[in-house]
């Protein structure tokens, strides 16, 4: 189905793991981002892509590691996860003409303990 | 960037047109309204966007002022799904450059009642 999808769509993990939360989008949008909601702070941005290849910071970076090899697929590594980690995850998606029309997908819970 | 104003909540009966109001007094001449939507549990939702001109889709339309200082998103015709955090966002359409994003500020919780 056309869309935005994100797996796994809930994850339990330990500190000090790797984990690694995927993004999929049939849409062949130039833009992916990943988000991450906690209560408290609404939606911050971890990192963006332009297009494949080209990534870049958002404002809470630290922890995390992005690559976009295929314009689609936008995953988002955590390399060595910690409890302050544990949040639910958006990735969206947007064209290049129009970079703040984001569709979202259903987002990741991922709780590290 | 334009700072938005939006009322912490709103209720609506259903089947009533929902109008929720937001204040961008110091928008600058190249930047649009953005208006989004979360529904509990879910991702946030993009709703619609304008410049200057009044604009309709499926979901909404939107009335900004001819001084473009505020907006106004109305939906026609409100149902218990519509139960959401409304946000309003200024941004320069085309451009995304280095650190900017999309800021989803408090945002309007809107409850549709029956």
């Amino acid at each position: 189905d056309a869309g935005i999808t994100q797996s796994p769509r809930y994850k339990i993990t330990e500190t000090g793991r790797q984990v690694t939360l995927m993004c999929h989008q049939t849409w062949s949008h130039s833009y992916m981002f990943w988000y991450r909601q906690d209560l408290g702070h609404g939606l911050r941005l971890i990192y963006y892509s332009a297009a494949a290849d080209i990534t870049d910071k958002g404002e809470v970076p630290d922890g995390y590691v992005v690559s976009r090899s295929k314009t689609e697929n936008f995953p988002l590594t955590l390399e060595s996860a910690t409890r302050s980690q544990t949040s639910v995850y958006f990735c969206a998606s947007s064209g290049a003409a129009t970079p703040y029309e984001q569709y979202f997908g259903p987002g990741t819970r991922l709780t590290v303990t | 960037d334009a700072k938005t104003t939006q009322p912490p909540s709103m209720d609506c009966a259903e089947g009533r047109a929902a109008n929720l109001p937001c204040n961008h007094s110091t928008i600058s001449g190249n930047e649009y309204v953005y208006w989004y939507r979360q529904i509990h549990s879910q991702g946030p939702q993009y709703i619609i966007h304008g410049l200057k001109n009044n604009e309709t889709n499926e979901m909404a339309s939107l009335i900004i002022t001819e001084d473009r200082k505020s907006s106004t998103l109305i939906l026609p015709h409100a149902t218990l799904r519509d139960t959401a955090v409304y946000y309003c966002i200024v941004r320069v359409a085309h451009r995304m450059e280095y650190g900017n994003k999309l800021v989803f500020g408090a945002g309007t919780i809107l409850r549709v009642k029956s």
